[in-house]
C-alpha cells in the first residue's frame, strides 16, 4: 500500500525556520517526482515545490523562492522541505504527495500544519 | 502558463448526478488535468487523469460512479448516484513545465 506521512509541523514565530518531513512507502521512492502542496485555513490548495527522482531539477512557486528549499533522501525514503524566513501568510496545512511522471498527483498525505504567528 | 477556472459551488441531492467543470486558459486546451477529491478535514484524494480526448485513468479504488470528459478547454468531472460521502470539494489540476496549477476548487453540497 502506498503511503506518505507528513511531520514536523507546529507553531513558529514570524521570520522563524522549520522543517517538514514526508515519509514514503509501499512504492520505489527514487522513481518518482515528490511535490509539497499547501492549504491555508478555508483557501484553496496551491502547488509549492515538485524535485525530480534524483533530486537533479528541483522547482518553486514564486512565493517561496529563495526562503524554501525542497529535498529528499533516496536511501530513506524521505522528502524534506526546509523553511526560513517564514510569513503569516505561510500558514497552512503542508501535503506531501508522489507526483506521477512528474505531472499529477496520485497519493497524498494527511498533512501537516505550519502556523506562523507570534 | 494555464490557469483553470471552477465554479466555486455546486449542489444536488441525493441519489442524483451532479457535473462539475473545469476551464483551461486559452493556449491550453489541449492540456490533460487531474481530478482530486478533498473531503472535510482530510487530505486530497486523486480520483482520475482526464486526457482532452476524454480518456481517462482512475486512481486505485475509485468507483465506477467517478466518471471523467472533455469538450474543447472544458473538462468534466461526473458522479453519478451521489451519495453523502461525496459532498467535498473538488479541485481539478494541470501542469507545464516548471509549474504545477490548480483552479480554485468547486465545493459540491449533497442535499
Amino acid at each position: 500500500e502506498v503511503q506518505v506521512v507528513e511531520s514536523g509541523g507546529g507553531l513558529v514565530q514570524p521570520g522563524g525556520s522549520l522543517r517538514l518531513s514526508c515519509a514514503a512507502s509501499g512504492f520505489t521512492f527514487s522513481r518518482f517526482w515528490m511535490t509539497w502542496v499547501r492549504q491555508a485555513p478555508g483557501k484553496g490548495l496551491e502547488w509549492v515545490a515538485n524535485i525530480k527522482e534524483d533530486g537533479s531539477e528541483k522547482y518553486y512557486v514564486d512565493s517561496v523562492k529563495g526562503r524554501f528549499t525542497i529535498s529528499r533522501d533516496n536511501t530513506k525514503n524521505s522528502l524534506y522541505l526546509q523553511m526560513h524566513s517564514l510569513r503569516a501568510e505561510d500558514t497552512a496545512a503542508y501535503y506531501c504527495a508522489r507526483a506521477y511522471s512528474g505531472a499529477y498527483f496520485d497519493y497524498w498525505g494527511q498533512g501537516a500544519l505550519v502556523t506562523v504567528s507570534s | 502558463q494555464p490557469v483553470l477556472t471552477q465554479a466555486p459551488s455546486a449542489s444536488a441531492s441525493l441519489g442524483a448526478s451532479v457535473k462539475l467543470t473545469c476551464t483551461l486558459s486559452s493556449g491550453h486546451s489541449s492540456y490533460a488535468i487531474a481530478w482530486h477529491q478533498q473531503q472535510p478535514e482530510k487530505g486530497p484524494r486523486y480520483l482520475m487523469k482526464l486526457y482532452n480526448d476524454g480518456s481517462h485513468n482512475k486512481g486505485d479504488g475509485i468507483p465506477d460512479r467517478f466518471s471523467g470528459s472533455s469538450s474543447g478547454a472544458e473538462r468534466y468531472l461526473t458522479i453519478s448516484s451521489l451519495q453523502s460521502e461525496d459532498e467535498a470539494d473538488y479541485y481539478c489540476q494541470t501542469w507545464a513545465t516548471g509549474v504545477w496549477v490548480f483552479g480554485g476548487g468547486t465545493k459540491l453540497t449533497v442535499l
